[in-house]
């Protein structure tokens, strides 16, 4: 059984620049969340990508967006970078359907490290 | 709102001795579930256990035990006989009812010292 896998696993972008980060589920995983953990602190939810639509969203300005495809893979774009854009960004799957999304356990990625200067 | 407080930021023990992370939670939701999670250097979370909040049941699997008190809002963690290789940030979590995304303490960083 193949885990959750993201790449790059590190990336350098400069201030106003775009960037997408990439992520493939686990294997019969439907559910896709992602997370930005600054140092030194907790993740922070983003969004969640359910059968290839938005289903919860955290705190986090519209420049940042995301996608499902198909296959249940993910990005995550974020626009307009700003300094503290930097951080650890972590996707998560999970199985399961809207109803059991509070109570399925999330399997994260090792995390894409983004760098903005 | 939901908020996870772990108020240790560092604990440094040496190895064999047991040691405590602690873990408070404020929810409105009435159901919830619990999560404590590792994260080595590498920067990977690693799931450990998941507790709704109908099951105060305590649990213990090898050296970890986790105590959950709905009383005082409370899951807490323990290992007991610490390894070198447990030295990691840890994480408690709590996803409410609507399932909006795992909230996350700040993490308590474990060294243990050889």
């Amino acid at each position: 059984e193949t885990g959750v896998t993201q790449s790059p696993t590190h990336l350098i972008k400069t201030r106003g620049q775009q960037v997408t980060l990439r992520c493939s589920s686990q294997s019969g995983h439907n559910t896709v969340s992602w997370y930005q953990q600054a140092l030194g602190q907790g993740p922070q939810f983003i969004f969640q990508y359910y059968r290839e639509e938005e289903n919860g969203r955290g705190n986090f300005p519209p420049r940042f967006s995301g996608l499902q495809f198909p296959n249940y893979s993910s990005e995550l774009n974020v626009n307009a970078l700003e300094l503290d854009d930097s951080a650890l960004y972590l996707c998560a799957s999970s199985p399961g359907t809207p109803r059991t999304r509070h109570s399925d356990t999330q399997y994260f990625g090792p995390g894409t490290r983004l760098t903005v200067l | 709102a939901q908020k996870v407080t772990q108020a240790q930021t560092e604990i440094s023990v040496v190895e064999k001795e047991d040691v405590t992370l602690d873990c408070v939670y404020e929810t409105r939701d009435t159901t919830y579930y619990l999560f404590w999670y590792k994260q080595p250097p590498s920067g990977e979370l690693v799931f450990l256990i998941r507790r709704n909040s109908f099951d105060e049941q305590n649990e213990i699997s090898g050296r970890y035990s986790w105590n959950f008190q709905k009383s005082t809002s409370s899951f807490n963690f323990t290992i007991t006989a610490s390894q070198v290789v447990d030295s990691a940030v840890y994480f408690c979590a709590l996803n409410g009812y609507r399932g909006d995304g795992l909230t996350f303490g700040k993490g308590t960083h474990l060294i243990i010292q050889p």
